[in-house]
């Protein structure tokens, strides 16, 4: 079976661009998370997706915003970007989105804001 | 708030030795403790995780504890090999039941296993 998938791998982008950024869950999971990992950091918790409802925003400001699809799959959407926002985004999925789920995390795509 | 703290922050050791990574948090209310391996500029492969009404955990080399009493776990590897090197984290499960929790990481302890 597929694991986690996210699409593209590397993006470069200027300031004041937008980027859109996508996951593919792993078949059978229900629930999407988003973090970002700027490095030589651990990742911080964006959002948390579950039956295409938002269950759960990081301390990101309203620049951020993404959705869940009825297949599950899930796009970040991030206005304005700032030179700040580079950084590698990971999407995790997991079934039910219970705190007690395991998330699996996909390759991350590296967004290089210049 | 919670906070989650990786040490060493690197760490260098010889093929074979056995070796701990530690981690601490400052909440004990946590729903479980993930830890995660990460190669360079690459995702998570997640390696063990421990319910917060577990101990331990064991796979293979790996094998991690839980105190949540005292907000520590510990990764232990043992017979380290070259192909263990990577940044490890640990990552604890909190927040609001309904909003399914979220992930707080840790910064990372870097392990260099030298042939």
């Amino acid at each position: 079976d597929a694991g986690v998938t996210q699409s593209p791998t590397h993006l470069i982008k200027t300031r004041g661009q937008h980027v859109t950024l996508r996951c593919s869950p792993i078949s059978g999971h229900k629930s999407v998370s988003w973090y970002q990992q700027v490095l030589g950091q651990g990742p911080q918790f964006i959002f948390q997706y579950y039956e295409k409802e938002e269950r759960g925003r990081g301390n990101f400001p309203d620049r951020f915003s993404a959705r869940q699809f009825p297949n599950y799959s899930s796009e970040l959407n991030v206005n304005a970007l700032l030179l700040g926002d580079s950084a590698l985004y990971l999407c995790a999925s997991s079934l039910v989105g219970s705190p007690t789920d395991t998330q699996y995390f996909g390759p991350g795509t590296r967004l290089t804001v210049l | 708030k919670q906070e989650v703290t990786q040490i060493p922050a690197a760490l260098s050791v010889p093929e074979g030795e056995n070796l701990v990574l530690n981690c601490s948090f400052t909440d004990s209310a946590i729903y479980n403790l993930q830890w995660f391996r990460q190669d360079p500029g690459k995702g998570l492969t997640s390696l063990l995780l421990i319910q917060s009404s577990q101990r331990e955990q064991t796979s293979g080399r790996l094998n991690a504890s839980l105190d949540k009493s005292s907000g520590r776990s510990t990764l232990y590897i043992a017979a380290s090999q070259p192909g263990d090197s990577a940044t490890y984290l640990c990552a604890v499960r909190g927040g609001v039941w309904d909003q399914g929790g979220k992930l707080i990481f840790g910064q990372g302890t870097e392990l260099s296993v030298k042939p």
